[in-house]
């Protein structure tokens, strides 16, 4: 079975401060990891992935995810949030070999507070 | 690059309606496309998988008559909601994928609302 945990709703942050969204998951082989942002009444953009290779990934508008096997996460991070970051993020999960399609958390809200 | 055009945006109509959705991936060739449903703060919930020139594979508890997908070249799929009825109003979102180590992208979703 696959399967995403997002353990935060709503993450707050002040602009210009490093932000995290947290995200672990649980897969049967290896994982295919994901992270995506959606604005309002708009399909998700994506951000970064981790596919093999190194565990520190950089993505999109200066996020990067680390993957860590051991405790299985994939959080994300920025050292320096800005305000146009405020959106809803998800991390999502396949396994390798598995799955055809991605599993998706329940996604956390992030607000830059100016 | 990697660009997903969904249309349309938003629909508004009568109950009883069928509603087609287009999911076209602008510049890459789409081997398998997703169809998704969002829920107000929510996550999205796959309807169903469909690969080019193949019948779509739907997930547990969703209706392929009522639902129906076609997947009819590499940068075309279409969901149709046949008879719309109030419940089906929901934010419908497809994405697009070349091969199995590629993301998904997707599109800007469809906001349907069923009077």
């Amino acid at each position: 079975a696959q399967s995403v945990a997002q353990p935060e709703d709503q993450v707050n942050v002040a602009e210009g401060n490093p932000l995290t969204v947290k995200c672990t998951y649980s897969v049967s082989g290896n994982p295919y990891l994901f992270w995506y942002v959606q604005y309002p009444n708009r399909g998700l953009q994506f951000l970064l992935k981790y596919i093999t290779g190194d565990n520190l990934v950089k993505g999109s508008y200066g996020f990067e995810a680390e993957f860590n096997k051991s405790q299985t996460s994939f959080h994300l991070k920025k050292p320096s949030a800005l305000v146009s970051d405020s959106a809803l993020y998800f991390c999502a999960v396949r396994d390798r070999a598995g799955a055809n399609n991605l599993f998706f958390g329940t996604g956390t809200r992030l607000t830059v507070i100016p | 690059g990697a660009v997903v055009s969904q249309h349309p945006s938003r629909v508004i109509c009568k109950s009883g309606t069928s509603v087609k959705i287009e999911c076209r991936s602008l510049d890459f060739q789409a081997t398998t496309m997703f169809w998704y449903r969002q829920f107000p703060k929510q996550s999205l919930m796959l309807m169903a998988t469909s690969n080019e020139g193949s019948k779509a594979t739907y997930e547990q508890g969703v209706e392929k008559d009522k639902f129906l997908i076609n997947h009819a070249s590499l940068t075309l799929s279409t969901l149709t909601v046949t008879s719309a009825h109030p419940e089906d109003s929901s934010f419908y979102i497809c994405s697009a994928r070349f091969d199995r180590d590629q993301p998904q992208h997707f599109g800007d979703g469809t906001r349907l609302s069923i009077l």
